[in-house]
């Protein structure tokens, strides 16, 4: 069985700091781990991935995070906060050689304040 | 090109009641899947198809059924709605089942259970 953790469900930060959100995960097998935004009253669009290959993956809109294995963590960061990136952001796990559905942690929602 | 489609965006059903989302994967995407997001948490696994066939179930009753068509859209029905089945449901769409390939989300659909 798989779960995911976010640490905090509201982070606030200003505009041009640097934004943390925090993903714990917790799996039996090597997982596959991705981060996904949510725009209000839209879908969940894809930021990036971790597929086994490099432990620093970057992704979209200046966003990147860390896999690390001894801290069972996949973090999300990002140097500066645009107002343009207020939205609810979800970490997800699935089980590798075997990922047929994304485990959903309960999401973060980042306020950029001016 | 088109994203995922789902329609209705929006739906109000009575308790008791049937209802049916329906959903159209990106030209070319083989396999759909289901998740049920309940205001204030992530989204929920509920089914998976490919190539027409059932791939993963989450932990849904029976109520919840879906299917895939030959032009590979998606259907999902739930009889007998509950209070409790009000949330957003998202469709989402791949070129194979495996996770590792990436899901693109549609908007989804929101229902409320009255």
């Amino acid at each position: 069985a798989q779960s995911v953790t976010q640490l905090g469900s509201h982070v606030s930060v200003s505009e041009g700091a640097l934004v943390l959100l925090r993903c714990n995960y917790s799996s039996s097998v090597p997982p596959y781990l991705f981060w996904y935004v949510q725009y209000p009253n839209q879908g969940l669009q894809l930021l990036l991935k971790y597929t086994s290959a490099a432990t620093l993956v970057k992704g979209i809109n200046g966003f990147e995070a860390e896999f690390k294995k001894s801290e069972t963590s996949f973090h999300l960061t990002k140097p500066s906060a645009h107002m343009s990136d207020a939205a609810e952001y979800f970490c997800a796990v699935s089980e590798a050689g075997s990922a047929r559905q994304l485990t959903f942690g309960s999401g973060t929602q980042l306020t950029v304040l001016p | 090109d088109a994203g995922v489609t789902q329609s209705p965006t929006h739906l109000i059903k009575t308790r008791g009641q049937h209802v049916t989302l329906r959903c159209s994967p990106i030209s070319g995407h083989k396999s759909v899947s289901w998740y049920q997001q309940v205001l204030g948490q992530g989204p929920q696994f509920i089914f998976q198809y490919y190539e027409k066939e059932e791939r993963g179930r989450g932990n849904f009753p029976d109520r919840f059924s879906a299917r895939q068509f030959p032009n590979y859209s998606s259907e999902l029905n739930v009889n007998a709605l509950l209070l409790g089945d009000s949330a957003l449901y998202l469709c989402a769409s791949s070129l194979f089942p495996d996770s590792n390939y990436g899901y693109t989300f549609g908007s989804g659909t929101r229902l409320t259970v009255v």
